[in-house]
């Protein structure tokens, strides 16, 4: 069955640095990963995703991704980190070979620190 | 368009009632899933449907019933409420070549 980890419970960045969260993913044929972003008492906003092509994905709110194949790895990236970024983080997976379903990951909450 | 809505936003429960709660979309997307989200566990499926008529389990379907009568409505049943069940609902859709999902503004669920 597809899985998502995220291993980070919390990522804790100063402001202006750059900031990772990491997500590494399972599945039985080929993924389309993404990543939602949810703020305090809203729902899920999409940010950004890897369907094919290019392994570095650009999103929303100047996110962008790596999709690594080898590592099963699709961790979130920003150069630089605004306090404004501070939210609950998802990595999610959609397995194509199987029942097209999409899981998440447990979520990472990131806290940018000013 | 008005994207996902869902209804009612917060809700009291006693542990053995029953409810429903309604999710609809006016995207014309076909599929429809239900997720459950709570602290450290993140959003788990519920239920999903790829469809009318069509529906199948995720991953935590047990305690839940789902119909899909129609393309808009994906309604999710709650027979006999457990403390459990206290969390909080997002229903969700998206078409089958449309790798996006939208969220509805979620449901809050207290079953005492």
């Amino acid at each position: 069955a597809q899985s998502v980890a995220q291993p980070e419970d919390q990522v804790n960045v100063a402001e202006g640095n750059p900031l990772t969260v990491k997500c590494t993913y399972s599945v039985s044929g080929n993924p389309y990963l993404f990543w939602y972003v949810q703020y305090p008492n809203r729902g899920l906003q999409f940010l950004l995703k890897y369907i094919t092509g290019d392994n570095l994905v650009k999103g929303s709110y100047g996110f962008e991704a790596e999709f690594n194949k080898s590592q099963t790895s699709f961790h979130l990236k920003k150069p630089s980190a605004l306090v404004s970024d501070s939210a609950l983080y998802f990595c999610a997976v959609r397995d194509i070979g199987r029942d097209d379903k999409i899981i998440f990951g447990k979520g990472t909450r990131l806290h940018i620190l000013p | 368009n008005a994207g996902v809505t869902q209804t009612p936003k917060f809700q009291v429960l006693k542990t053995g009632q029953s409810m429903t709660l309604q999710c609809a979309q006016d995207m014309n997307h076909e599929y429809m899933s239900w997720y459950r989200q709570d602290p450290g566990m993140g959003l788990r499926l519920i239920h999903y449907s790829v469809g009318a008529g069509i529906t199948d389990q995720g991953e935590v379907p047990n305690g839940y019933n789902v119909s899909r009568s129609t393309t808009e409505d994906f309604p999710l049943r709650l027979l006999s409420a457990a403390p459990s069940q206290t969390s909080v609902y997002f229903c969700a859709s998206r078409n089958p070549e449309g790798e996006t999902q939208y969220f509805g503004p979620g449901t809050r669920l207290l079953v005492l």
